[in-house]
């Protein structure tokens, strides 16, 4: 596609529920990484790919955070038993190769707002 | 371990010229910069590699000091256009990147 694209792009949902947050890259880029931005903060870093494999995912705050990627596309990231504290907007950034070559393309995001 | 960006915020009249720092404490492979609008995604300006590089996009340029692990955005006669908050990366691999905390700047009439 022409852009890296984010969905849903707001979610609601209550304390305890499952959400999953889908991200589809730029094509052809092989690196996806993950981060959040909390309310007027910077970017924290979740997980990264290369490929559909994750060299890094030294981000995950917990055991409730999971993501997945399949046939080097799309990723989908995985809240379980949501908190309060998982607030925050999901950034979504595909890179051609390496990001530290060749710099991110970001989607707009999943508000994510836990009840 | 995360780049310190200074100043945390800037207010400038349209014209005046701003410079925002990134420092690291580790070498330094890569730094690129970023600038996002409220409520938006972070946009893309420029990356720059070790070699200790400089480069130049219209009004906006970036130096790199490789030694200095430290990185610098130049932003030159500013217009209204570049109020957002600025975010440095920085890479001490090929691996993730490493953000600021984000230099808020406003331009005024």
């Amino acid at each position: 596609g022409a852009g890296v694209s984010q969905s849903p792009s707001n979610k609601v949902t209550e304390k305890g529920k499952d959400v999953e947050l889908r991200c589809d890259p730029i094509s052809g880029h092989t690196a996806l990484y993950w981060y959040r931005q909390s309310l007027g903060q910077g970017l924290e870093f979740l997980i990264y790919f290369q490929g559909n494999s994750a060299p890094d995912k030294s981000g995950l705050p917990s055991d409730r955070f999971s993501a997945e990627r399949t046939g080097g596309s799309v990723s989908t990231l995985t809240i379980q038993r949501t908190q309060q504290e998982d607030s925050a907007v999901y950034l979504c950034a595909s890179s051609l190769a390496e990001g530290a070559r060749y710099g991110y393309t970001f989607g707009s995001g999943t508000r994510l707002t836990v009840v | 371990q995360q780049p310190v960006q200074s100043p945390q915020a800037v207010i400038l009249r349209e014209g005046e010229d701003a410079v925002i720092n990134c420092s690291s404490s580790k070498a330094l492979y890569s730094v690129h910069w970023y600038r996002q609008k409220h409520g938006e995604a972070p946009v893309f300006l420029m990356i720059l590699l070790k070699g200790g590089e400089q480069k130049g996009h219209d009004k906006i340029s970036a130096s790199f000091n490789e030694k200095k692990q430290q990185s610098s955005l130049y932003l030159t006669a500013s217009q209204l256009s570049y109020s957002g908050t600025y975010f440095c990366g920085t890479n001490t691999n090929a691996g993730k990147s490493t953000f600021g905390d984000g230099t808020t700047l406003t331009v005024k009439p």
